[in-house]
Order: structure tokens, then C-alpha cells, then sequence
């Protein structure tokens, strides 16, 4: 059984690109969760998809947004990177509304 | 906005100590406190879901307490060994979604 996915594994990108970042979850997992873990912090919740629907977000710009397709597998994009945009981004997968989390490996993005 | 704070930041110790880290949260609104260990270069791995007050679980050498009226957990690593060494991050569940605080990074010498 696959744990939760992550591709890809490391990015660099400049200032004002865009990102699109992939999780597939665990299997028999519907919902998905994204966060960001920047240096010296815990991670930060940015949103949660259940059935396709952004279901929950946190404090995040509209710059950051994110998909869920009928698979359950997740998509987090970022616009108009920052410099501050550069983190760990996880992702987490359970099933229904509460519950462990399981976590991904992360995306380590890196914005010059 | 919930607040989580653990202590202490970073722990160094010797092979066969014991040890234990604090993670204190705002008891309102409070549903579950999870726990989590990650080991570098690895994914965060699920320790403990605890709900209720006075709640206490264990994993091994691994145990944890819950206090909801106070808002707090305590983890204790019994006889701690070099491959307990990992960042225990302690995260409320609110509202779907999980507050973690900064973790405590633990270092265990041979």
C-alpha cells in the first residue's frame, strides 16, 4: 500500500513564476491537506480538499490555490512567486473529516 | 488565531535518559491533539490522536498525557536511543485543520 506521494521532490523557481505542485494521497483517502513549513517553523496550514471542493483555508493569499480531481490526487499552485514563498510544502491525506493525518515527503520549493 | 507553543526548543541527552517535552495550547474550542515525529529527511510520522482529558497513550517507550481543561500534553521518551532523535511536533485539531507548534528537536548521543 503507497503511502502519500509528492512530486517533485525539489523545485527552484525565480520571482514571479508560477508552481504547481502534485499529491497523490493514501489509498481508501479522500481528503487532502496542504502545508507549508517555512525554516525555523512548524507547518502552516494553507487549505483542505474534500469531493473537489476546497473545504477549509487558512491565513494564505489568493496567490496559493489548489484542485482536487475525482482520484482524490491534490494540486497546490502558487502565482507570482516571492522569495517568501520558499518552504517545504506537504501534504497530507486522510479519510473524512478528522483523524490522522498522513503525511508526504514534501516539495521543497526554492524561490530566487 | 490558536497559539501553540513546545518546549523546549532543542534537547541534547545521552543514550538510556529520559526525557519529556511540553506542548501548551488554548483549551477553548478544543477537539483533538495529535503528535507527530519527524525524523530528517523523512515524511512527519503519526505518534498519538488524543481527545480526551486525562487521556494518556503509549507506544513502546513513547507515552503522552492530555490535559484539556488546562491546555497542555507532555510526551515521555523512556530510556531514549539515538533512533528517537527527530523533531515531536505536538498540533491541535480545529475547525479541520491542524495547528502545529515549532516542535522540540531531540538529539540522542550514543
Amino acid at each position: 500500500d503507497a503511502g502519500v506521494t509528492q512530486s517533485p521532490t525539489h523545485l527552484i523557481k525565480t520571482r514571479g513564476q508560477q508552481v504547481t505542485l502534485r499529491c497523490s494521497p493514501k489509498s481508501g483517502h479522500d481528503t487532502v491537506s496542504w502545508y507549508q513549513q517555512a525554516l525555523g517553523q512548524g507547518p502552516q496550514f494553507i487549505f483542505q480538499y474534500y469531493e473537489e471542493e476546497e473545504r477549509q483555508r487558512g491565513n494564505f493569499p489568493d496567490r496559493f490555490s489548489g484542485h482536487q480531481f475525482p482520484n482524490y490526487s491534490s494540486e497546490l499552485n502558487v502565482n507570482a512567486l516571492l522569495l517568501g514563498d520558499s518552504a517545504l510544502y506537504l501534504c497530507a491525506s486522510l479519510q473524512g473529516a478528522s483523524g490522522t493525518q498522513y503525511f508526504g515527503p514534501g516539495t521543497r520549493l526554492l524561490v530566487l | 488565531i490558536l497559539n501553540v507553543e513546545q518546549s523546549p526548543q532543542s534537547l541534547h541527552v545521552q543514550e538510556g535518559d529520559s526525557t519529556n517535552f511540553t506542548c501548551s495550547f488554548p483549551s477553548s474550542n478544543f477537539y483533538a491533539l495529535h503528535w507527530y515525529r519527524w525524523e530528517t529527511a523523512k515524511s512527519p510520522e503519526a505518534l498519538f490522536v488524543m481527545t480526551l482529558n486525562g487521556d494518556e497513550k503509549k507506544k513502546g517507550r513513547i507515552s503522552a498525557t492530555l490535559n484539556t481543561k488546562e491546555g497542555y500534553s507532555y510526551l515521555y521518551i523512556k530510556g531514549s536511543q539515538p533512533e528517537d532523535s527527530a523533531t515531536y511536533l505536538c498540533a491541535p485539531y480545529n475547525t479541520d485543520k491542524l495547528i502545529f507548534g515549532t516542535g522540540t528537536r531531540l538529539q540522542v548521543f550514543p
